[in-house]
């Protein structure tokens, strides 16, 4: 069964500090992977999407990479601020066609 | 801009009730899908659209059925509204195509809510 997985499911830091989020996924054939930013009682933001022949992909302070050979995703946020609060959502998908396979979420807390 | 548009933030529905949720993108994409979030069981999709008039299954289409007349609009149907069906409903849009990458656009979500 292909699964995607988060841990932490939530993250405290202090501002300014780097930090990465987790993400792994049980079946290696990926077609790609994306990256969400959720707000409280909002919808999914897209951050970054890594094709599956791809390593990683940045945009201003985040970079997402992708090894595909051992399950894994991580998102990079570098210098955190409060205002990068929210829950973050990996997704897989297997298949071209579009259905994503999202994992939990890990909801990150940067405190002034 | 991209944008995904959904018909309402907040409803409020009587059990039994008949509900349409509406869905419009204006980037003319092809795939089009709909999904319920709930805590501690994440997005899980309900259904999916390729074109036109087509629609497949996701993994909880049971109590819902979905209509897409033209290509800019998807709509999910509650065919009768239980209390199990109040949820977060979001609505995602993508490209298609053999080469295309298919980074998923969502609407804002419409918060459900059955009495």
């Amino acid at each position: 069964k292909q699964e995607v997985t988060q841990i932490p499911a939530a993250l405290s830091v202090p501002e300014g500090e780097n930090l990465v989020l987790n993400c792994s996924f049980t079946d290696s054939a990926i077609y790609n992977l994306q990256w969400f930013r959720q707000d409280p009682g909002k919808g999914l933001t897209s951050l970054l999407l890594i094709q599956s022949s791809q390593r990683e992909q940045t945009s201003g302070r985040l970079n997402a990479s992708l090894d595909k050979s051992s399950g894994r995703s991580t998102l990079y946020i570098a210098a955190s601020q409060p205002g990068d609060s929210a829950t973050y959502l990996c997704a897989a998908e297997y298949n071209q066609g579009g259905k994503l396979i999202f994992g939990q979420g890990t909801e990150l807390s940067v405190k002034p | 801009d991209v944008k995904v548009t959904q018909s309402s933030r907040y409803l409020v529905k009587r059990t039994g009730e008949k509900v349409f949720l509406e869905c419009v993108q204006d980037m003319d994409h092809e795939n089009m899908f709909w999904y319920r979030q709930d805590p501690g069981l994440g997005l899980r999709l309900i259904y999916f659209s390729y074109d036109v008039k087509m629609k497949e299954k996701g993994d909880i289409p049971e109590g819902y059925s979905v209509s897409r007349e033209k290509k800019e609009r998807f709509s999910l149907i509650l065919e009768s509204a239980s209390t199990n069906q109040t949820s977060m409903y979001l609505c995602a849009s993508s490209i298609s195509g053999a080469s295309a990458v298919y980074e998923q656009y969502f609407g804002p979500g419409t918060r459900l809510t059955v009495t």
